[in-house]
């Protein structure tokens, strides 16, 4: 059971250069997250899809976008990317958006960018 | 002044020793609460789920919310070298589109 998938692991990119952060869950989950984990700063969440066909702003969108591929896909994309992006990137999946106690939310295993 | 604050640590224990990992919260509104544990060089899993005020516990961990004082706490009791890892607050009101992260706290435990 692969839960939530991530690729690439690891990229290096050039100030401008542009790149997909690809998120794949096999646990049929309604809802999808990006967040990105800086040291001091906790997980912040950039973009999210409630559900398939839907993508709503986190707290940090600028500089991202995203699609919600289909039910199970839900992709990153930087379109110039910038030192400030820097940083490892989670990808997520929840069955509801909803706090629930049965509603956890499964995290991908990282993807470390770091642009120069 | 962040919403959540958390101290990073790192936080080094003998093994079997009880650790207390402790976040504090602005936001009165914050209803949900959860403890998730991050291994290096992997992402973050969760461990302890609470709704509102109280205590849960389950084996070795333990949380507590304590709303009046705006205090969450995660205990470990008879801690190992397996629980090293970073521990993170999290925690919301409604949808997870609002959930707050802790920045984590770093925990080694040594034989």
């Amino acid at each position: 059971n692969a839960g939530v998938t991530q690729t690439p692991k690891f990229q290096v990119l050039k100030t401008g250069q542009s790149m997909t952060l690809q998120c794949a869950q096999d646990m049929n989950h309604n809802s999808m997250y990006w967040y990105r984990q800086d040291p001091g700063m906790g997980l912040r969440l950039i973009y999210y899809s409630a559900s398939e066909g839907t993508t709503d702003k986190g707290e940090v969108p600028n500089g991202y976008n995203v699609s919600r591929l289909n039910k199970r896909e839900f992709s990153l994309r930087l379109e110039s990317a910038a030192p400030s992006q820097t940083s490892v990137y989670f990808c997520a999946s929840s069955a509801l958006g909803t706090g629930d106690s049965g509603n956890t939310i499964y995290f991908g295993e990282g993807s470390w960018l770091t642009v120069v | 002044q962040k919403e959540v604050e958390q101290d990073p640590g790192p936080l080094s224990v003998p093994e079997g020793a009880i650790v207390s990992l402790n976040c504090t919260y602005s936001n009165s509104a914050f209803q949900y609460f959860m403890w998730y544990r991050q291994y290096s060089r992997k992402g973050p899993e969760l461990l302890m789920y609470t709704y509102s005020s109280g205590n849960k516990e389950d084996g070795r961990f333990t949380a507590q919310v304590d709303k009046s004082s705006k205090y969450i706490s995660l205990f470990i009791r008879d801690s190992q070298p397996s629980d090293s890892a970073t521990y993170l607050c999290a925690m919301g009101t409604g949808g997870y589109n609002k959930l707050i992260f802790g920045a984590g706290t770093r925990l080694a435990v040594h034989p």
